[in-house]
């Protein structure tokens, strides 16, 4: 079955430095990938969307890559702020073209 | 401009009661999709609409109903609550199908079932 894949240990990292979260996919290849923002107690908003024949995008500090030779997504926050901490999610549709997929998510803290 | 709104925000159940979470959007938008979230789980698709008068499946639909007689309303009932359904529900919006078009999430309903 179609699996994606983020690494559900929380990231811990120094303010300025930049973040990079991991977004696996397996038994499948999709068109699209989408990356959503979560805080406690709040529903996901959705940050940035890549398709498979970008290699790469950006909007502000944030920047999305998509290896479909790894079959890998990875998220980066450069020079990033306690007020990026969070819970950040990637999601795609399955192979059915009818149901979105999401990680379980992976938690980032940024120390000041 | 709304966006998604869902009520109620938190709902203690006994097992075997039934209740409705309701979910409204005031984007026109022709897909709407429910999800539970627990912990360590993700996102969990529970059922989804194309448009008004049409429904399917999601990963997780036993024990949950939908209709969806208006563009703007989709609601969710639980027909007999059990405590495997403790969890928060998340109700979101797109103007379509698939991961090319954003989704829109409401604030969720924390929901107990004892």
């Amino acid at each position: 079955s179609q699996k994606i894949e983020q690494n559900s240990e929380a990231l811990n990292i120094q303010e300025g430095k930049t973040a990079t979260l991991t977004c696996n996919y397996t038994n499948y290849s999709p068109a699209y990938l989408q990356w959503y923002r979560q805080d406690p107690g709040r529903g996901p908003v959705f940050l940035l969307l890549i398709r498979e024949n970008e290699k790469e995008k950006r909007k502000e500090r944030l920047k999305v890559t998509f290896d479909t030779t790894l079959k890998q997504s990875l998220f980066h926050i450069t020079a990033s702020q306690p007020a990026d901490s969070a819970t950040y999610l990637c999601a795609h549709l399955d192979s059915s073209a009818s149901k979105i997929i999401f990680g379980s998510g992976t938690r980032l803290s940024i120390r000041p | 401009n709304a966006g998604v709104t869902q009520t109620p925000k938190f709902q203690v159940l006994k097992t075997g009661q039934s209740m409705t979470l309701q979910c409204a959007q005031d984007m026109n938008h022709e897909y709407m999709s429910w999800y539970r979230q627990d912990p360590g789980m993700g996102l969990r698709l529970i059922h989804y609409s194309v448009g008004a008068g049409i429904t399917d499946q999601g990963e997780v639909p036993n024990g949950y109903n939908v209709s969806r007689s208006t563009t703007e309303d989709f609601p969710l009932r639980l027909l007999s609550a059990a405590p495997s359904q403790t969890s928060v529900y998340f109700c979101a919006s797109s103007r379509g199908q698939g991961t090319v078009y954003e989704q829109y999430f409401g604030p969720g309903t924390r929901l107990t079932v004892t």
